[in-house]
């Protein structure tokens, strides 16, 4: 089973707004609303931001939001700051040969 | 605070076994999933499996199926991954995470570094 599909960079300046894509099939992405996004800093674990496709956790920064449309869900980062530079994964529950399946991910930077 | 804390990083020879632990605390062990999830250098992350620990029931990845073993002990809360016939491949940070079922995972471990090589 292919991993979502990310782009594999992205940039933005700082105060800009960017958004990262994910795009799947009706077996993951399509078919439910289990979609997560976490963001990885180099060295560090991966760190849960969004969930259920538009939910953030206690703690997270609005400036981060989800959507999805068909297929394809997205994450935007508003205000870009310094800080928001990390390597950017989405993932999806999915009734394939596994429960879960990661996008590719996808590196933020912040010019 | 719910904390995952992992075993120390292991080298091993090509066809060796590797077993990392994950202890947890700060939360009911038996009302989350453990997932394991591994990383290789400058790669992305892929899904390994998990287990259920109210049940013990495990899934895996295909790929993985036949070689990783799932298990825990629920008196100390700490899960344990293990993978035989082990190969370069997988030369890769394995990390433990906190399952809301399989929907997402809200805490992680620290990873643990596995280097397979002769």
């Amino acid at each position: 089973q292919s991993a979502l599909t990310q782009p594999a960079s992205v940039s933005g300046s700082p105060g800009q707004s960017i958004t990262i894509s994910c795009t799947g099939t009706s077996s993951d992405v399509g078919g439910y609303n289990y979609v997560s996004w976490y963001q990885q800093h180099p060295g560090k674990a991966p760190k849960l931001i969004i969930y259920d496709v538009n939910n953030r956790p206690s703690g997270i920064s609005d400036r981060f939001s989800g959507s999805k449309s068909g297929n394809t869900a997205s994450l935007t980062i508003s205000a870009l700051r310094a800080e928001d530079e990390a390597d950017y994964y989405c993932n999806s529950y999915t009734s394939g040969n596994t429960l879960a399946i990661f996008g590719g991910g996808t590196k933020l930077t912040v010019l | 605070q719910v904390l995952l804390v992992q075993s120390g990083a292991e080298v091993k020879e090509p066809g060796a076994s590797v077993k990392v632990s994950c202890k947890t605390s700060g939360y009911i062990f038996t009302n989350y999933y453990l997932h394991w999830v591994r990383q290789a250098p400058g790669q992305g992350l892929e899904w390994v499996g998990r287990i259920r620990p109210d049940t013990g029931v495990t899934y895996y990845a295909q790929r993985f199926q036949g070689r990783v073993s799932m298990t825990m002990d629920t008196s100390i809360s700490t899960a344990y991954m293990e993978l035989s016939r082990l190969t370069s491949g997988d030369t890769v940070v394995y990390y433990c995470a906190r399952g809301l079922y399989d929907r997402y995972f809200d805490f992680w471990g620290q990873g643990t570094l596995v280097t397979v090589s002769s």
